[in-house]
C-alpha cells in the first residue's frame, strides 16, 4: 500500500517548456488535488477533483491544466513554465474510505525549478 | 470564506519545553479539523484531527481540542523533542475543500 506516489520527485525546466507532474493513489479515494507550497505561504489549492471525470479550479490555476485520467490517477501540466511557477507540488487524496474518515493524504512532492 | 489563520513562527524552544502553536478558524457549518506535519523534504503527514465540537485528537504526545465557541483547535506537547522539529500545519475541511494555515516552524534545540 504505497499511499500517494508523485513523478517526478525533482525537475528543471527552462521558460517555455511544458512538462507533466503525474499522481496515482492507491487508497480508493474519489477526491484528488494538486497543491504548490511556496516559503510563507502554506498551500494554495491549484485545481482538485471530486470524483472521477470532475475537475475544479482552487486559488492558483492560471499556467495549469488537469486531468482526472481515472479513479487512481490525476496529472497536472504545465504548458509554457514559467520563472513563476517554481516551486514544491503536493498531489493529495482523501475519501470516505474506512479508517480515513475523509482525512487528506499527501504525497512526496516534486520540486520544479524554472530557469 | 473558509480560512484558517495559525501563529507565526519561527519557534525554537529547548527540549522538554512545552510547546502551544495556536490555531483559529472562520468557517460555515461543522468543518473538521486537522494538524499535519512536514518534515524537511517530505510531504505533509496527518497528525491528528478532530470532527466535532469538544473532540480532542491526539498523536505521539501531541493534542489539540476542537473548541467551538473559541473557533480554535490549539496544538500542544507537554515536553518537546530535537525530532519534533518540522514545520506544523492546521488545517480545515469544508465539504470537499482542505484550507490550510502558513504553517509554522519549530526548532527544538539540546
Amino acid at each position: 500500500n504505497a499511499g500517494v506516489t508523485q513523478t517526478p520527485k525533482f525537475q528543471v525546466l527552462k521558460t517555455g517548456q511544458s512538462m507533466t507532474l503525474q499522481c496515482a493513489q492507491d487508497m480508493n479515494h474519489n477526491s484528488m488535488y494538486w497543491y504548490r507550497q511556496d516559503p510563507g505561504m502554506g498551500l494554495r489549492l491549484i485545481y482538485y477533483s471530486a470524483s472521477e471525470g470532475t475537475t475544479d479550479k482552487g486559488e492558483v490555476p492560471n499556467g495549469y491544466n488537469v486531468s482526472r485520467l481515472n479513479k487512481r490517477e490525476f496529472s497536472l501540466r504545465l504548458e509554457s513554465a514559467a520563472p513563476s511557477q517554481t516551486s514544491v507540488y503536493f498531489c493529495a487524496s482523501s475519501g470516505a474510505t474506512s479508517g480515513s474518515g475523509y482525512t487528506q493524504y499527501f504525497g512526496p512532492g516534486t520540486r520544479l525549478t524554472v530557469l | 470564506g473558509d480560512s484558517v489563520t495559525q501563529m507565526e513562527g519561527p519557534v525554537t524552544l529547548s527540549e522538554e519545553a512545552f510547546l502551544t502553536i495556536n490555531c483559529t478558524y472562520t468557517a460555515t457549518g461543522y468543518p473538521s479539523l486537522f494538524w499535519y506535519v512536514q518534515y524537511p523534504g517530505e510531504g505533509l503527514q496527518l497528525l491528528l484531527k478532530a470532527t466535532k465540537a469538544d473532540d480532542k485528537g491526539s498523536n505521539k504526545g501531541f493534542e489539540a481540542t476542537y473548541r467551538k465557541e473559541t473557533t480554535s483547535f490549539h496544538l500542544e506537547k507537554g515536553s518537546v523533542q530535537v525530532s519534533d522539529s518540522a514545520v506544523y500545519f492546521c488545517a480545515l475541511r469544508s465539504g470537499n475543500q482542505f484550507y490550510f494555515g502558513t504553517g509554522t516552524s519549530l526548532t527544538v534545540i539540546p
